[in-house]
């Protein structure tokens, strides 16, 4: 199966502040790469799907890059409502897999 | 809009099947593929099998002997029947709607408790 390795695990950043995170998958997933944000006890939300395409309703600060094994989720001038955990997925092969996660907290 | 709602019991014991049903209110189950998702707590996500509306599955290797999802159309529902449970069984469990068999999930229902023990 896809290994899908985010990081960091944890970002401290201070709100305003921009942030970047980053997911590895062990082969190639072309673009089929989406990231989720999941806040405490909430369902996850998708925020990205086809490595850069926002999903519907998600803000104009969130932005993915990237192709292949290497993917950027790029978080600008943090709002309160963005601290929270992201995971990025695979669906380019079967099993689907999604990454352990990265935590952005407020520094 | 639409909504997922999982429902079922909290709590299983060991070597039991777990058992629960997702509802698709606010739209049809009709064309679209239904995924189910786990979380142990204070863990990361891994997806448990899909089914399309149709009745064809795919199920994830690590879970397959296990594992049977079904879909009844008419009360637009869909299940999930996970057999001989351990306490590494214990997870939030989601519902999710995804637009094709390799897509991204784009609707999550809230997610249900699932405590495995005696």
């Amino acid at each position: 199966e896809i290994v899908m390795a985010e990081s960091p695990a944890t970002l401290s950043v201070s709100p305003g502040e921009s942030a970047t995170l980053s997911c590895r998958a062990s082969q190639s997933v072309s673009s089929n790469l989406a990231w989720y944000q999941q806040k405490p006890g909430q369902a996850p939300r998708l925020l990205i799907y086809g490595a850069s395409t926002r999903a519907t309703g998600i803000p104009a600060r969130f932005s993915g890059s990237g192709s292949g094994t290497e993917f950027t989720l790029t978080i600008s001038s943090l709002q309160s409502e963005d601290f929270a955990v992201y995971y990025c997925h695979q669906y380019n092969d079967w099993p689907l897999t999604f990454g352990g996660g990265s935590r952005v907290e407020i520094k | 809009q639409v909504q997922l709602q999982e429902s079922g019991p909290g709590l299983v014991k060991p070597s039991e099947t777990l058992s629960l049903t997702c509802t698709v209110s606010g739209g049809s189950i009709s064309r679209y593929y239904w995924s189910w998702i786990r979380q142990p707590p204070g863990k990361g996500l891994e997806w448990i099998g899909y089914i399309f509306y149709s009745g064809s599955t795919n199920y994830n290797p690590s879970l397959k002997s296990r594992v049977t999802i079904s879909v009844d159309t008419s009360n637009n529902q869909f299940s999930l029947n996970l057999g001989s449970v351990t306490a590494a069984d214990t997870a939030v469990y989601y519902c999710a709607r995804h637009v094709s068999a390799m897509s991204s999930f784009n609707l999550w229902g809230r997610g249900t408790l699932v405590t495995v023990s005696s």
